[in-house]
């Protein structure tokens, strides 16, 4: 059972354009959802993250929105770099009232490519 | 650089051996989770520890162990190894217990290859 759901394996996005990467989940105990990058040989680095009091999160070029009625929530990153080329994963967690606190759910992740 | 840190970086062992991951937190931070990474699975979690004990425990063989030192840091322990253990073995600290609004800081990871 896929709790945390990315749908599109992949995503190509010109320079200077807006990419919008989309993770869905089911698990409504879900409180606090992270996004990473990971480039290959490399482990996964943080990038933004929001808790589910809010629906959207700023940092640069970063912003995360949250929208817990569809239980769904997407990355924008503008404007796009050939350097945020990369697998980019959503993660959830459960932490309050729940049994396996540090648990990070993981999607299958998005391979973002953004053309020069 | 993440302050989190693995080794080895590659290991290569046969099936049926045993093999033991380092990793280390970054300062101050008191738990460390272990990771799985493999093609058809995705990222998997395996095991917390917080400040030496047990605090949740996902997917993981009873032929893997895992363990926090007074130090913090930690050892994953993978015994009688079979070639779908082979995978990308990260390792990640938080600064408390983990869950709501703390981050996780991950490690390079460690590539294990059975053959």
């Amino acid at each position: 059972d896929q709790q945390v759901k990315q749908n599109s394996p992949s995503l190509s996005v010109q320079e200077g354009r807006i990419s919008i990467l989309n993770c869905d989940y089911t698990n409504s105990m879900f409180d606090y959802f992270l996004w990473y990058k990971k480039y290959p040989a490399e482990g996964p680095t943080f990038l933004i993250s929001i808790s589910s009091i809010k629906d959207k999160n700023e940092d640069g070029r970063f912003t995360v929105f949250l929208n817990k009625s569809a239980k769904h929530l997407s990355l924008h990153i503008v404007p796009s770099q050939p350097g945020d080329s990369a697998v980019y994963f959503c993660a959830a967690s459960a932490g309050v009232g729940g049994t396996s606190y540090g648990k990070l759910t993981f999607g299958q992740g998005t391979i973002l490519t953004v053309h020069p | 650089d993440s302050g989190v840190t693995q080794t080895p970086k590659h290991l290569i062992t046969a099936t049926g051996q045993r093999v033991t991951l380092r990793c280390s937190p970054r300062s101050g931070d008191l738990s460390v989770y272990w990771y799985q990474q493999s093609l058809d699975q995705g990222l998997q979690f395996l095991i917390q520890y917080y400040n030496g004990e047990e605090r949740a425990k996902g997917n993981i063989l009873e032929r893997f162990s895992a363990q926090q030192f007074p130090d913090l840091h930690s050892e994953l322990n993978l015994s009688s190894l079979e070639l779908g253990d082979s995978a990308l073995y990260f390792c990640a600290s938080s600064v408390s217990r983990g869950g709501y609004q703390e981050t996780q800081y991950f490690g390079p990871g460690t590539r294990l290859l059975v053959l």
